[in-house]
């Protein structure tokens, strides 16, 4: 079975410039997650999707963050303009459903905002 | 006080070892949790879920004191291949959403 893919896998831009990053779940998986992992700390739920509607997104800063899964399955998480806080991991998950559904990750985008 | 709290460690323990984990939330309401395994550089991937009787899989044991609010994770005979960070994941009660803990660090040395 595939597992969740994402890309890019490395991405470097200068601050105020805009980044798009690509997420594929499982197949079948109707919930999907973006996280956000800063060096040393745990990661932190930016927005999550059940099929193609937000169920959270209340720790996404919508100023410059936005995020969309068209069709219930690909998403895309968008910075614009990126700081140099940003910098960090942007992890994808996908699950079947529920809450004690296993998330599956993707490798994660790392992300440096020079 | 935070969601979810870890000690982030590092736990520097020898080969063979035993070793235990703590992880506390605030939320007397939650009702799912797990512990993630996060290697250096890698995705989190599930070790285990948690449920109310406690969970045994192989040299891993995860309880739940629902009393005291925390989770905790043992690992007996410890290997080198367990070093790695382990994130505590408890979820908000109410909803699908997942609040992950700093994580833990363990390091096995030979």
């Amino acid at each position: 079975e595939a597992g969740v893919a994402q890309s890019p896998r490395y991405k470097i831009i200068e601050k105020r410039q805009s980044v798009a990053f690509w997420c594929n779940p499982i197949s079948g998986h109707a919930t999907l997650y973006w996280y956000q992992q800063i060096l040393g700390q745990g990661p932190k739920l930016l927005i999550q999707f059940q099929n193609n509607g937000v169920v959270d997104d209340s720790q996404l800063p919508k100023d410059r963050f936005s995020a969309e899964r068209l069709k219930g399955v690909d998403s895309t998480l968008k910075i614009q303009p990126a700081k140099l806080e940003d910098s960090a991991v942007y992890l994808c998950a996908s699950s079947l459903v529920g809450e004690r559904d296993e998330q599956y990750f993707g490798p994660g985008t790392r992300l440096t905002v020079t | 006080r935070k969601e979810v709290e870890q000690d982030p460690g590092p736990f520097n323990v020898p080969e063979g070892a035993t070793v235990a984990f703590n992880c506390t939330y605030s939320n007397s309401a939650s009702q799912s949790f797990f512990w993630y395994r996060q290697d250096c550089r890698k995705e989190p991937k599930l070790l285990m879920s948690v449920y109310s009787s406690g969970n045994e899989d192989g040299r891993f044991t995860a309880q739940l004191n629902r009393a005291s609010q925390y989770i905790s994770l043992l690992i007996r005979d410890s290997k080198l291949s367990d070093s790695a960070t382990y994130l505590c994941v408890v979820n908000a009660a109410g909803t699908y959403k997942y609040i992950f803990g700093t994580g833990t660090r363990l390091k096995v040395l030979a």
